[in-house]
């Protein structure tokens, strides 16, 4: 089946840890993103990538970082940095075409203590 | 910057009703696209309906349907008929044409009463 898979779903680090979240995508789309989403608030864009070996900074980018070596991966690093990085986060991907929803993953669930 | 608003945190509805989630946005942009996504407690975000802001005709899928309201800048959801799988949070996004971002609203609780 064709579809968005990220692990894992809870995933528990010390503070002052990097942690990688995975994100992959069989779904052939060219476009993949990041998101966080904090309880009473919508999703937020972190980052985005339209093509391979490129990505754009989203509106909370401070703290997180990324790479695009595959078409089909987009890991997501929180490094220690990011100041409250507990949270839930979503990655997606589109056909780059505009008029295109985003199709969205299970979402990982980072829990920093 | 463009902004999305659902005014309505929580909303209830009995099993079989008819309930209308609120949101409206705000834009200069002519092109634009609207779309409702659903977050069961699963918390997978699944897309429920889109809507092309040059199209005047209102989007419908199956017991979804939309009032698309451009000069008032207002999406509502429609849902009918009104199931327990219903129960849900529910976003409004708005994306502009020529832009990659998706701008969310904050959502709307849905609970579903039997």
């Amino acid at each position: 089946d064709g579809g968005i898979t990220q692990s894992p779903k809870y995933l528990f680090r010390k503070e002052g840890q990097n942690v990688t979240l995975s994100c992959e995508q069989n779904l052939n789309h060219d476009a993949m993103y990041w998101y966080r989403q904090d309880p009473g608030q919508g999703l937020r864009l972190i980052y985005y990538s339209q093509i391979v070996n490129d990505f754009q900074k989203g509106d909370i980018a401070e703290g997180y970082s990324v790479s695009r070596e595959k078409k089909e991966s987009f890991p997501l690093t929180v490094t220690s940095a990011q100041k409250n990085p507990t949270a839930f986060y979503l990655c997606a991907s589109s056909k780059t075409n505009l008029a295109y929803e985003q199709y969205f993953g299970p979402g990982t669930r980072l829990t920093v203590t | 910057a463009q902004t999305v608003t659902q005014s309505q945190p929580e909303m209830s509805v009995q099993e079989a009703e008819t309930v209308t989630l609120s949101c409206t946005y705000d834009t200069s942009e002519s092109d634009y696209y609207l779309f409702w996504y659903k977050q069961p407690p699963s918390r997978q975000m699944i897309l429920v309906i889109r809507q092309e802001a040059y199209k005047q005709q209102n989007a419908t899928e199956n017991r979804f349907s939309v009032n698309f309201q451009k000069a008032a800048k207002s999406f509502s959801l429609k849902i009918s008929d009104s199931q327990l799988g219903d129960a849900a949070m529910y976003f409004c996004a708005y994306r502009e044409g020529g832009s990659e971002k998706l701008v969310f609203g904050k959502g709307t609780k849905l609970t579903v009463n039997p």
